[in-house]
């Protein structure tokens, strides 16, 4: 069973367009992450979510929103695609205290036309 | 800003060492990680260090830490064309985000 699960794994798309990329998680953690990795492969962290608290990387622009149903899922919202948000998005979740391991999905490859 | 430094790239030839090295700044690091990057892939977490360790040895892994120079290291033995990948360094705290480096690319010739 895959244990962070990403969709779709691609997605291409024209600029101006809203799109979401869904995460799911079925390890029982209660932290979920959104991350970008740019063509250089920099991994950068957008966001950090638990049941409680949401924090947000100062970088990133407002067109990106996090959506949270439940604690197994944490979804990313786009509006108004922009060429520069082409890229790789991560998904990952960890459980606080412990060794903090976070765990990856396979990532969504987002081409913007 | 706290920082995670590792340089971008790395040749070597089948079957030898490759050592690949980090440095971080932040003195409150409680665990150092390092993920490997397939093509293609997410990240998947190879190994980890707890701060208070000098050393762990996991199969073909040597992980060294020297945590007075904050420097981290992995050594990957007989390395394979299979161990082809990124590398990343990463280090994280108390009740605190984990921050990566740029991440090293290791290419293994025959």
């Amino acid at each position: 069973d895959t244990a962070v699960s990403q969709t779709p794994k691609y997605l291409v798309t024209q600029m101006g367009n809203d799109k979401s990329i869904k995460c799911e998680q079925n390890l029982g953690h209660d932290t979920m992450y959104w991350y970008k990795q740019d063509s250089k492969k920099f991994l950068k962290i957008m966001f950090s979510y638990n049941n409680k608290e949401l924090i947000i990387n100062e970088t990133v622009p407002n067109r990106f929103s996090p959506k949270s149903p439940d604690k197994a899922h944490l979804n990313l919202h786009i509006n108004s695609l922009e060429l520069g948000d082409s890229a790789v998005y991560f998904c990952a979740s960890s459980q606080p205290g412990g060794t903090d391991i976070q765990y990856f999905g396979a990532g969504t490859r987002l081409s913007v036309l | 800003g706290e920082d995670v430094e590792q340089s971008l790239f790395l040749s070597v030839r089948e079957g030898d060492s490759s050592v690949i090295n980090c440095t971080y700044t932040d003195s409150s690091s409680t665990y150092l990680y390092w993920y490997k990057q397939e093509p293609g892939a997410g990240l998947q977490l190879l190994t980890y260090i707890f701060s208070n360790m000098d050393m762990k040895q996991d199969q073909r892994l040597t992980v060294l830490l020297n945590k007075k120079d904050k420097h981290l290291s992995l050594r990957i033995a007989d390395t394979q064309t299979g161990d082809s990948a990124i590398y990343f360094c990463a280090e994280g705290g108390w009740r605190r985000d984990m921050r990566f480096g740029a991440g090293t690319r290791l290419t293994v010739k025959p």
